[in-house]
């Protein structure tokens, strides 16, 4: 079946612009996160939704950023007044609940300039 | 103590040799341990995990050995080929709760024809 896909694939934005990236897990995954890759960096995880439970915003590095689930499939991370600092690739991954395997999309590559 | 430590960061062997990649972890609440490789533009694509009840899982020429005592495991590809050039993540969660996953800092492979 078809995997986790990410839109879009690059973003270019200006310092300061608020940016929208959006994250189709696989059918069926209940568990949906957000990670962010800096260059040449590990991946640093962001924010979990599980279901109809409250997020996990533990990782979020700021309230600039912020992140929903409509519908328990489609999520959203949002950026607010980018800065050059949250220039990443931004990957979603998706799972079953209660299962760890966690299967991840393309990745976002954000470049603020 | 929710870090996990990946060495060495850049790794080159000779095609047909074996490629070792180790990492270590302190939080002795996980008890998942996936392994994922990267090519370049690419999400991390999973390889193989293990959890704490084996010492050794081995699927195809990968396999991973776990020391639970030492906090550390292992990840080793037999007969190295130029097509497993690519960077390797390890990573670490916990069975509880939100299951996000700690990375390691990723090894840069590269297998020599």
């Amino acid at each position: 079946g078809a995997g986790v896909s990410q839109s879009p694939s690059n973003k270019v934005t200006e310092k300061g612009k608020d940016v929208e990236l959006r994250c189709d897990p696989i059918s069926g995954h209940t568990a949906l996160y957000w990670y962010r890759q800096s260059l040449g960096q590990g991946l640093e995880f962001l924010i979990y939704f599980q279901g109809n439970s409250a997020p996990d915003k533990s990782g979020l590095p700021s309230d600039r950023f912020s992140a929903e689930r409509t519908g328990g499939s489609v999520s959203t991370l949002t950026i607010q007044r980018t800065q050059q600092e949250d220039s990443a690739v931004y990957l979603c991954a998706s799972s079953l609940a209660g299962v760890s395997e966690q299967y991840f999309g393309p990745g976002t590559r954000l470049t603020v300039t | 103590q929710q870090q996990v430590k990946q060495s060495p960061q850049s790794l080159i062997v000779q095609k047909g040799g074996i490629s070792i990649i180790n990492c270590a972890y302190e939080n002795t609440a996980f008890d998942y341990f996936p392994w994922y490789q990267q090519f370049p533009g690419k999400g991390p694509a999973l390889l193989i995990a293990i959890r704490p009840d084996v010492s050794e899982k081995k699927e195809g020429r990968f396999t991973i050995s776990f020391n639970k005592s030492a906090k550390q495991f292992s990840l080793h590809i037999m007969d190295s080929q130029p097509g497993d050039s690519a960077t390797y993540f390890c990573a670490a969660s916990k069975r509880q709760g939100a299951q996000k996953l700690v990375f390691g800092q990723g090894t840069r492979l590269t297998i020599n024809p």
